[in-house]
């Protein structure tokens, strides 16, 4: 079955406790992206990877790391969590850059 | 710039109305997709149609239609016949800058549905 998988799907923890969740797609995409989805502010992207090794920064990158160095997989770092991280986030995959985006089942991350 | 506004911040229907759900966008590329997304209250999102810029047909799936306007730059969504399970929240979403590396999906801010029975 072709998808998107997201872990942890839910994740308590505290200030500066360094974390990741994982990102992993078996369509053989190119284009990975991650999302996060505040009340408010709809979806807004953090950082995507157009292929192996090749990543930049969206709309809201501050606090985040990313790495590409397999075609599946990308995952998402927090190296320092802080409060206001705390929020839903989604990983999604395509083809290509204009192509259907698939989505994660997302990642309910708390941040105390 | 682009951006998609979706202004019905929330549509409250009892099952079997017809319900529209607006969606207007702004861009400056002849080239662009429109997409709708569905987020029922489990929270993953669900794809449910590409639309790209050269294409006003409309279309038609089931119980769902789209109807796609370029000269309003609109893109709304209309659910017929509606069901409790049509309860979600919906964004529409925006793909431009087709020459321009690392576009995002830029999404409105969701319209959310509620029908009850």
């Amino acid at each position: 079955e072709a998808q998107v998988t997201q872990n942890p799907r839910y994740l308590i923890t505290v200030t500066g406790k360094k974390l990741t969740v994982t990102c992993s797609q078996n369509m053989n995409h190119e284009y990975m992206s991650w999302y996060r989805q505040d009340p408010g502010l709809g979806l807004r992207q953090i950082y995507y990877s157009m292929n192996v090794e090749v990543t930049d920064k969206g709309d809201v990158p501050e606090g985040y790391k990313v790495s590409r160095k397999e075609k599946r997989n990308f995952p998402l770092i927090l190296e320092s969590p802080s409060p206001n991280q705390t929020s839903l986030y989604f990983c999604a995959s395509s083809a290509g850059e204009q192509e259907t985006q698939y989505f994660g089942p997302g990642t309910r991350l708390l941040v105390l | 710039a682009q951006k998609v506004t979706q202004a019905q911040t929330e549509i409250s229907v009892v099952e079997k109305e017809d319900v529209t759900l607006d969606c207007v966008y702004e861009t400056r590329d002849t080239t662009y997709y429109l997409f709708w997304y569905k987020q029922p209250p489990s929270g993953e999102l669900v794809f449910l149609i590409r639309r790209n810029s050269f294409d006003e047909q409309n279309e038609i799936s089931g119980r769902y239609s789209w109807n796609f306007q370029k000269s309003t730059s609109s893109f709304n969504f209309t659910i017929t016949a509606s069901q409790v399970v049509d309860s979600a929240v919906y964004f529409c979403a925006l793909s431009a800058g087709l020459n321009q590396a690392g576009t995002a999906l830029i999404f409105g801010k969701g319209t959310t549905l509620s029908v009850s029975s």
